[in-house]
């Protein structure tokens, strides 16, 4: 099945400082959603994305939904130690179609 | 996240076994979803099911059957077909329409 083009697919950062990922299709999605993963745990859903040029925020996070609808972007400030884990970005075509993912992006935060 | 429950949380598999991974959800939610992840790659969707008593394949269902007798459950069994069955396996539920997935903690599988 496809998969979407996430990147980078790791990250290393100093505390503080802010972060960026993207993910992006050849094809058209109608919703884009952004989840972290811990070692361990299943991903848990930090943002999601219903519009078209949707800017969305959580906190230090904030995501936006492409113009195109074939890209996403999810930005983190400000950087803290628990931001580490493995963020993942997720296209669903049509109402209660399945998910694609992408490949997840590996953040690491030095203290 | 809550209300979905995967057991167990780790398990071994001989070789030649069928083992059967648990998903067990009180969200009501219709569709039920079985995902795998392996390390370092994004998740691959094994099996589906938007409503009770029907699911449908997903990217790589060869070795791998599944269930949906009740709303509630979404038992997934790794056969002995599946010749690299370790991996993590996640269970996923979705309300309905427009509605985000949710995943359960997940299950580890390892071949003993």
């Amino acid at each position: 099945g496809q998969q979407l083009n996430q990147s980078p697919q790791s990250m290393f950062i100093q505390e503080g400082e802010d972060v960026s990922m993207n993910c992006t299709s050849s094809s058209i999605f109608n919703t884009w959603l952004w989840y972290k993963q811990e070692p361990g745990e299943g991903p848990v859903l930090l943002i999601a994305l219903y519009k078209a040029g949707e800017l969305t925020s959580n906190g230090r996070l904030t995501a936006q939904f492409g113009i195109t609808r074939k890209d996403s972007f999810l930005n983190i400030s400000a950087s803290i130690p628990s931001d580490v884990g493995i963020y993942f970005c997720a296209g669903q075509r049509t109402s209660g179609s399945r998910l694609t993912f992408g490949e997840g992006t590996q953040l690491t935060v030095n203290p | 996240d809550g209300g979905i429950t995967q057991s167990p949380k780790y398990l071994f598999r001989k070789e030649g076994q069928n083992v059967t991974l648990s998903c067990e959800q009180n969200l009501n939610h219709d569709a039920m979803y079985w995902y795998r992840q392996d390390p370092g790659q994004g998740l691959r969707l094994i099996y589906y099911s938007q409503i009770v008593n029907d699911f449908q394949k997903g990217d790589i269902a060869e070795g791998y059957s599944v269930s949906r007798e009740k709303k509630e459950s979404f038992p997934l069994t790794v056969t002995s077909a599946q010749k690299n069955p370790t991996a993590f396996y996640l269970c996923v539920t979705q309300q309905g329409l427009n509605q985000p997935q949710h995943f359960g903690d997940g299950t580890r599988l390892s071949i003993l």
